[in-house]
Formats: structure tokens, C-alpha cells, sequence
């Protein structure tokens, strides 16, 4: 079955970095587009980023352009968000997530999800 | 960016109802539209996309409609197991946009 388990989240203040992983298994992970969602009591669900299954592309929402970089190892597996600059306002649980469209053929909607991981931006 | 708005924030209702949530964008974005059911501490399920495409293992009783700038999600008789948030989402466009959800309560 379908397996995504992120890592790497904590408290950390503002200004500094953090980078978040994701382990992928169940699945031929690197056939597929992958994303980064996060979400907050306050702004709900927010997309963040997607590369494609080959790491060809990648775009992001305009608030962590230049400061958040998506990427990817295909040889294990698994998905990377590095973050830096880090700001108050990136305070969210951050999800990784499959999407639901195979090599070039995105869908840019989110069939499979993990269970997210909880990065606090405090000084 | 494309805004998605969704009405009502909060919905009461009772098992056995019929439910109807509305997702409007501020463009057009054809069926480029999915639903996702999310509970508390877990991660959104997705349940439609492409406006009216049910997810596999999805139970009948969701469907949803619509396309450019208006859509529902609706639930055939409610059960227990409904009451959740459920969220939108277009994919027609980066950056991709969520609406703000709407909470079905028990009533």
C-alpha cells in the first residue's frame, strides 16, 4: 500500500533553515509528480510546491519562492523540502503528498497523503 | 492567484440528510475541481476530482457537479462517518488554491 512519511520538523526560530523529508513506499515513486501542502488553523490548506517525477520542474506558491527549495532522490525514495529564511508565518503541520497524474501527465490534485509533520517558527 | 470561496463555512445536519456544499472560484476553471474530506489530526482524502469523477473506493452516496466558476459536493444520505471538513481545490492554475472548507456538524 501507499506510504508517505514525513520527517524533519521541530521549532526553529525565525531566519534560520530546516529541511523536511519524506519517505515514499508502496508505489513506483519515481513515476510520479510529488507536492507539498501545508496547513494552519488560521489560512487552512495551503499549497506549497511540486516537482516533477524526474525533477525537471518545479514551482512554488509566490510566499516561499526563493526561500523554500523542492527536490528529490528517486534512488531512495524520497521527497525533500529545504527551507530557509524561515519566517512566523510558515508556523503549519506541512504534508507531503503523491499526485495523482503519472510521468508528465500531472493532475495537480493530491490521491495519496502522509501524516504530516508540525514545524514551529518561534523565537 | 485563483480564489476559491466555499458556503457554508459550517452546516448542521442530521444522519440521513442530504447535504449540498458549494465551491465558487473567482475564474474559470473548468472541471479542473477536486473534493477532499479531511478529520481531525488526519490528512485530507480525496474524494472527487475533475468536478464530478468519484475517487476509487469512495462510496456512492458523495457526488459532486458543476464547471467554470461553480460547483457542489453533494452528500446523499448522511452518515456517521461524513461528519468532517471538506475542502476544495482547483488545479487549473499555480499557485494552487484550497477553499476555506466547510464543517459539517452533527445537529
Amino acid at each position: 500500500q501507499v506510504q508517505l512519511v514525513e520527517s524533519g520538523g521541530g521549532v526553529v526560530q525565525p531566519g534560520r533553515s530546516l529541511r523536511l523529508s519524506c519517505a515514499a513506499s508502496g508505489f513506483s515513486f519515481s513515476r510520479y509528480g510529488m507536492h507539498w501542502v501545508r496547513q494552519t488553523p488560521g489560512k487552512g490548506l495551503e499549497w506549497v510546491a511540486v516537482i516533477w517525477y524526474d525533477g525537471s520542474n518545479t514551482f512554488y506558491t509566490d510566499s516561499v519562492e526563493g526561500r523554500f527549495a523542492i527536490s528529490r532522490d528517486n534512488s531512495k525514495n524520497t521527497l525533500y523540502l529545504q527551507m530557509n529564511s524561515l519566517r512566523a508565518e510558515d508556523t503549519a503541520v506541512y504534508y507531503c503528498a503523491r499526485d495523482n497524474g503519472g510521468f508528465d501527465l500531472l493532475g495537480d490534485i493530491f490521491d495519496y497523503w502522509g501524516q504530516g509533520t508540525q514545524v514551529t517558527v518561534s523565537s | 492567484d485563483i480564489q476559491m470561496t466555499q458556503s457554508p463555512s459550517t452546516l448542521s445536519a442530521s444522519v440521513g440528510d442530504r447535504v449540498t456544499i458549494t465551491c465558487r472560484a473567482s475564474q474559470s476553471i473548468s472541471s479542473w475541481l477536486a473534493w477532499y474530506q479531511q478529520k481531525p489530526g488526519k490528512a485530507p482524502k480525496l474524494l472527487i476530482y475533475e468536478a464530478s469523477n468519484l475517487e476509487s473506493e469512495v462510496p456512492s452516496r458523495f457526488s459532486g457537479s458543476g464547471s467554470g466558476t461553480e460547483f457542489t459536493l453533494t452528500i446523499d444520505s448522511l452518515q456517521p462517518d461524513d461528519f468532517a471538513t471538506y475542502y476544495c481545490q482547483q488545479s487549473n492554475t499555480y499557485p494552487l488554491t484550497f477553499g476555506g472548507g466547510t464543517k459539517v456538524e452533527i445537529k
